[in-house]
C-alpha cells in the first residue's frame, strides 16, 4: 500500500477552516484515501474516504488532486472538539489492511 | 445500534503471561481486523479474521493469535508477555463487500505489562 506524508503538527483558529494536507504521490489506481482522527487515546474514529472524486459529508470534505497525489480534509468550522491526531491513510478498495503513519496533531484553538 | 465494542477496557499483566482480549463487531459486520498501538505511535496491523480465518497477517510474531467465532465476535491472543507488548490494543469491524470496505474501530483495550 502506498505511504503517506502529513506535517507533524497544525494549529486553527476555532470556527476556522482547518485544511490537513496528505502527500501520497506513489498511489496507485485502485487506492483510496482514508481519513480517520483519534482523540487521546480513543479508537480512531472514521472522518471520510474517497477514490477521486471530492467528497462531502455532515464532518468534512476531501479535495483530491487531479494526478491523485495528494489530498486535503477540510474541516469548515472547527471546534475545540476537533483537537485529535489525523490520520490519512491510503489502502487498497479489498482486503484492506490500514498503514497507518504518526499523523497530524490538530490543535484547535480558542 | 450498538458500535465495535472491546473487554476489557484496561488490564495488567506481567512478564511470561498470556492474555486474552475480546471484540464484538458493529451490527452487520463480518470481517475483524486487530491492531497495536503503542505510545505516541499510529496503529499497526496485527491481523484480519473473516469466515472464521486468519486472512491477513501484518508483522507479528506467532505469539499473537486470534480467532473468530461464528457471530463474528473476536479475541486477540498474547502468549509469553514481554515489556513491549504494552501498548492499546483496537479492535475494528467491516463488511467484507469485495470493494471499499470502511474499518470502524472500538475503544480499544490498554494493556500494560510489568
Amino acid at each position: 500500500d502506498a505511504k503517506t506524508t502529513q506535517p507533524p503538527s497544525m494549529d486553527c483558529a476555532e470556527g476556522r477552516a482547518a485544511n490537513l494536507p496528505c502527500n501520497h504521490s506513489t498511489i496507485s489506481g485502485n487506492e483510496y484515501v482514508y481519513w480517520y482522527r483519534q482523540i487521546h487515546s480513543q479508537g480512531p474514529q472514521y472522518i471520510i474516504h474517497g477514490l477521486k472524486n471530492n467528497e462531502t459529508n455532515e464532518m468534512a470534505s476531501l479535495i483530491i488532486t487531479e494526478d491523485r497525489k495528494s489530498s486535503t480534509l477540510i474541516l469548515p468550522h472547527a471546534t475545540l472538539r476537533d483537537t485529535a491526531v489525523y490520520y490519512c491513510i491510503v489502502t487498497r478498495y479489498t482486503g484492506n489492511q490500514f498503514y497507518f503513519g504518526t499523523g497530524t496533531s490538530l490543535t484547535v484553538i480558542p | 445500534d450498538a458500535g465495535v465494542t472491546q473487554s476489557p477496557t484496561h488490564l495488567i499483566k506481567t512478564r511470561g503471561q498470556q492474555v486474552t482480549l475480546r471484540c464484538s463487531p458493529k451490527s452487520g459486520h463480518d470481517t475483524v481486523s486487530w491492531y497495536q498501538q503503542a505510545l505516541g505511535q499510529g496503529p499497526q496491523f496485527i491481523f484480519q479474521y473473516y469466515e472464521e480465518e486468519e486472512r491477513q497477517r501484518g508483522n507479528f510474531p506467532d505469539r499473537f493469535s486470534g480467532h473468530q467465532f461464528p457471530n463474528y465476535s473476536s479475541e486477540l491472543n498474547v502468549n509469553a508477555l514481554l515489556l513491549g507488548d504494552s501498548a492499546l490494543y483496537l479492535c475494528a469491524s467491516s463488511y467484507k463487500t469485495g470493494y471499499q470496505e470502511t474499518q470502524y474501530f472500538g475503544p480499544g483495550t490498554r494493556l500494560l505489562v510489568l
